[in-house]
């Protein structure tokens, strides 16, 4: 079985100031890691995943995410928050033989100016 | 770009009619997926089909079914729309059997009165 939590139902941050959204996983074997963001009346995007390698991964839109196998986390990260990036986030999870994602509850992402 | 398309963005329809939701895709994807949207409960995986005439239940598949003619098409059949089907559908695709990011169409709003 597979699974993904999202501890925060809303993270809010100033314009300019460092954002983080929090996401934890557990899966058997290797995991396959994705982060969709979702703005008002649209279906997900893609924003990056983690499959192997570099434990920092890059992504659309200055976001990037670290995967940590210890702390079986795979944090979404910005340095710099726009008022733009204000959207639902969601964290999804895969693993080998299955070709489904399990998804997180989604963390509403506020950005003020 | 891969482009999922769907067939209504809005949908309102009456308890007990049987109610078709189609998903196109143009990306000769193999896999193609329906899940639910619903607000603090993320997305939930309804049915999903590896190929033309195979499909496989999700999380949650009860007072649904799904048909897949060709490959690019997936139709979602609710057979007797209930009030608690009242929700955002949304239709995904993706490459191969190894697990791949999903692309996601626009959705669809379906109210059932």
């Amino acid at each position: 079985a597979q699974s993904v939590a999202q501890p925060e139902d809303q993270v809010n941050v100033a314009e300019g100031n460092p954002l983080t959204v929090k996401c934890t996983y557990s899966v058997s074997g290797n995991p396959y890691l994705f982060w969709y963001v979702q703005y008002p009346n649209r279906g997900l995007q893609f924003l990056l995943k983690y499959i192997t390698g570099d434990n920092l991964v890059k992504g659309s839109y200055g976001f990037e995410a670290e995967f940590n196998k210890s702390q079986t986390s795979f944090h979404l990260k910005k340095p710099s928050a726009l008022v733009s990036d204000s959207a639902l986030y969601f964290c999804a999870v895969g693993s080998t033989g299955r070709r489904a994602l399990t998804f997180g509850s989604g963390t509403r992402l506020q950005v003020q100016p | 770009d891969v482009k999922v398309t769907q067939s209504s963005r809005y949908l309102v329809k009456r308890t007990g009619e049987k109610v078709f939701l189609e998903c196109v895709q143009d990306m000769d994807h193999e896999n193609m997926f329906w899940y639910r949207q619903d607000p603090g409960l993320g997305l939930r995986l309804i049915y999903f089909s590896y190929d033309v005439k195979m499909k496989e239940k999700g999380d949650i598949p009860e007072g649904y079914s799904v048909s897949r003619e060709k490959k690019e098409r997936f139709s979602l059949i609710l057979e007797s729309a209930s009030t608690n089907q009242t929700s955002m559908y949304l239709c995904a695709s993706s490459l191969g059997q190894i697990v791949y990011e999903q692309y996601f169409g626009p959705g669809t709003r379906l109210t059932v009165t």
